[in-house]
């Protein structure tokens, strides 16, 4: 069956740290995969795209790997600060015809001062 | 910038109930989404539009319909209100089907169903 999988509910690490954040997906083929930002009450915003045929993507503090091998795309904010405590969630774009992204349950960051 | 707007951010409904909840997007997009969203199951997809007039329906389309009318209105209608419908709602719109275009959600419609 199709599963995309966030390594963890929730995350705390200290401020000045790295967060890693993991989205594992299983019988999939995304030719694109997004990373969003949700604060609590808020909808979701987005962050960044990789596509399938890029290793890393980076945008300020973020930067996002994509491993089609693995089926895995990895999630980092550098030198973390408490206003990143948010809930970040992956989505996978598989570019057949009008199929909606699918969303992973997201991981909630706490970074703490 | 792109703006997603639900009509309502919180309402509180009787069961049985007919509900709408009304969406307007301003960039012009082909594809609109209506998601729930709930503590440990995270954003479940109810229905999607790519065109005026058109509907698909997502994974969870039970007891909700939708209406698209004009490219920048779709909403979302609970025929009949339940308890296991209370949630936040959360709106969506993308540019087109090819792939690799962002979502913009608006900022959510909490229900509470009584």
């Amino acid at each position: 069956s199709q599963k995309i999988e966030q390594n963890s509910e929730a995350l705390n690490i200290q401020e000045g740290k790295t967060a890693t954040l993991t989205c594992n997906y299983t019988n999939y083929s995304p030719a694109y995969l997004q990373w969003y930002r949700q604060d609590p009450g808020r909808g979701p915003v987005f962050l960044l795209l990789i596509r399938e045929n890029e290793k890393e993507k980076r945008k300020e503090r973020l930067k996002v790997t994509f491993d089609t091998t693995l089926k895995q795309s990895l999630f980092h904010i550098t030198a973390s600060q408490p206003a990143d405590s948010a809930t970040y969630l992956c989505a996978l774009d598989e570019l057949s015809g009008n199929t909606p992204l699918v969303f992973g349950k997201g991981t909630r960051l706490s970074v703490i001062a | 910038d792109v703006k997603v707007t639900q009509s309502s951010r919180y309402l509180v409904k009787r069961t049985g109930e007919k509900v709408f909840l009304e969406c307007v997007q301003d960039m012009d997009h082909e594809n609109m989404f209506w998601y729930r969203q709930d503590p440990g199951l995270g954003l479940r997809l109810i229905y999607f539009s790519y065109d005026v007039k058109m509907k698909e329906k997502g994974d969870i389309p039970e007891g909700y319909s939708v209406s698209r009318e004009k490219k920048e209105r779709f909403s979302l209608i609970l025929e009949s209100a339940s308890t296991n419908q209370t949630s936040m709602y959360l709106c969506a719109s993308s540019a087109d089907g090819r792939g690799g275009n962002t979502i913009y959600f608006g900022e959510g419609s909490w229900l509470t169903v009584v």
